[in-house]
């Protein structure tokens, strides 16, 4: 079955740690995102990439970084830098040709700062 | 600065009502408007996608879309508990940018 995997689904992280979140997907699509949820609230852009190699800052990057260096994965860390890391976290994924281009989202990562 | 904007909620109904979700947005060239449920602690789930004005119907929910107006409705015909969660509404660009623009979303709770 094709579709989007994240892991771990639950991660609890100390202040001062950095922590990686994992997305892979095998729906061949180029472009995945990565998205940060709190609770109530919509969904907010965090980065996106439309190739391997290549990746562009989403409305909120401050204290996150991504790498690109693999069609299928778009690892998302949690840097020590970002102040207020709890929330849900959500990789999603489309094709960037055609229409309609919804994307797909996998499962999530809840992420506490303890 | 391209918007979505949409009513937060709760909107409350009985069950085997009609509920009603708006959405409008700012940017006129987009091309792709789309519905996405999500339940509490989920991630979001397609509902409908729409990109041609009128009416879409898929079973007991039909998309509607008003280029003119800028505004797309979700009608959820019968509605049931199980249909209870928030819903999104989601805009694509025009032009090679896949990003979507998202609405925050309304909460709808279907009452026994």
């Amino acid at each position: 079955d094709g579709g989007i995997t994240q892991s771990p689904k639950y991660l609890f992280r100390k202040e001062g740690q950095n922590v990686t979140l994992s997305c892979e997907q095998n729906l061949n699509h180029d472009a995945m995102y990565w998205y940060r949820q709190d609770p109530g609230q919509g969904l907010r852009l965090i980065y996106y990439s439309q190739i391997v190699n290549d990746f562009q800052k989403g409305d909120i990057a401050e204290g996150y970084s991504v790498s690109r260096e693999k069609k299928e994965s778009f690892p998302l860390t949690v840097t020590s830098a970002q102040k207020n890391p709890t929330a849900f976290y959500l990789c999603a994924s489309n094709a960037i040709s055609g229409l309609p281009n919804e994307q797909f989202f996998g499962p999530g990562t809840r992420l506490t700062v303890l | 600065q391209k918007e979505v904007e949409q009513n937060s909620g709760p909107l409350s109904v009985p069950e085997g009502a009609i509920a009603s979700l708006n959405c409008t947005y700012s940017d006129r060239g987009s091309q792709s408007f789309f519905w996405y449920r999500q339940y509490s602690g989920k991630s979001p789930e397609l509902i409908m996608f729409i990109y041609s004005n009128g009416d879409k119907e898929d079973g007991r929910f039909t998309a509607q879309l008003n280029k003119a107006s800028q505004y797309v409705s979700l009608l959820i015909r019968d509605s049931q508990p199980s249909d209870s969660a928030t819903y999104l509404c989601a805009v694509s660009g025009a032009g090679n940018n896949r990003k979507l623009i998202w609405g925050l979303g309304t909460s709808l709770a279907v009452n026994p």
